[in-house]
């Protein structure tokens, strides 16, 4: 199972703060997924993420993929208290996610 | 459409016993999958069914059971319950066999509490 590590663990800021949060493998990724948990709900799919060096953009959460595809990055600008949650990267491995074990955001007011 | 439901949303038991969860997944999706998290493990995958079928089966002991129904629903058992099955299990649906890169549409989970 292929390992993938997210960091930091716990990110508490300020509202209107830009925070970066980060999942890297040892191995390379087919493809990367973020998802959002917030407190009470399942996980809620951001991104997919499949060619080496790909940005992609959602309103204010900017997603990027490592050239050689084993690291991937979530960058959120202007932080809101609507983005605290959990946040996810996972990647797909014989009809099974393989999830990191999280950042932890808390923005408040 | 309604998204994933899963029942019922908490749930105590007692060392020993054993429950049974249930998902009904998006109308027209076909594949299952269900996940143990946990806040030292996090989200740990246990099996995935699609038309009936187990495509997958995770790294968790014979205990952990599960079965898909001819409409898509599906159950997962646990027998002998112990402490450490105290989690949130959740369920995700989608609609193709293109699991890779299909979307998976989660449930808002169900909370066991073992005692």
């Amino acid at each position: 199972t292929q390992l993938l590590e997210q960091s930091p663990q716990f990110l508490s800021i300020q509202e209107g703060e830009n925070l970066t949060v980060y999942c890297n493998s040892s191995s390379v990724f087919s493809s990367l997924q973020w998802y959002r948990q917030e407190p009470g709900e399942g996980p809620v799919l951001l991104v997919t993420v499949v060619t080496g060096g790909e940005v992609k953009k959602l309103k204010r959460l900017t997603f990027q993929f490592g050239d050689a595809r084993k690291d991937s990055s979530l960058h959120i600008t202007a932080a809101q208290p609507g983005d605290t949650g959990l946040y996810l990267c996972a990647t797909p491995s014989g009809y099974a996610l393989n999830f990191g074990k999280g950042t932890s955001l808390l923005v408040t007011p | 459409k309604a998204g994933v439901t899963q029942t019922p949303r908490y749930l105590i038991k007692t060392r020993g016993q054993q429950v049974t969860l249930s998902c009904s997944p998006i109308s027209g999706h076909r594949s299952v999958s269900w996940y143990q998290q946990t806040p030292g493990q996090g989200l740990q995958f246990l099996f995935e069914y699609f038309s009936e079928t187990q495509r997958n089966k995770g790294n968790f002991p014979g205990r952990f059971s599960g079965r898909q129904f001819s409409n898509s629903r599906s159950e997962m058992n646990v027998s002998t319950l112990e402490l450490g099955d105290s989690a949130l299990y959740l369920c995700a649906s989608s609609s193709t066999t293109a699991f890779d890169t299909d979307t998976q549409y989660f449930g808002p989970g169900t909370r066991l509490t073992v005692l």
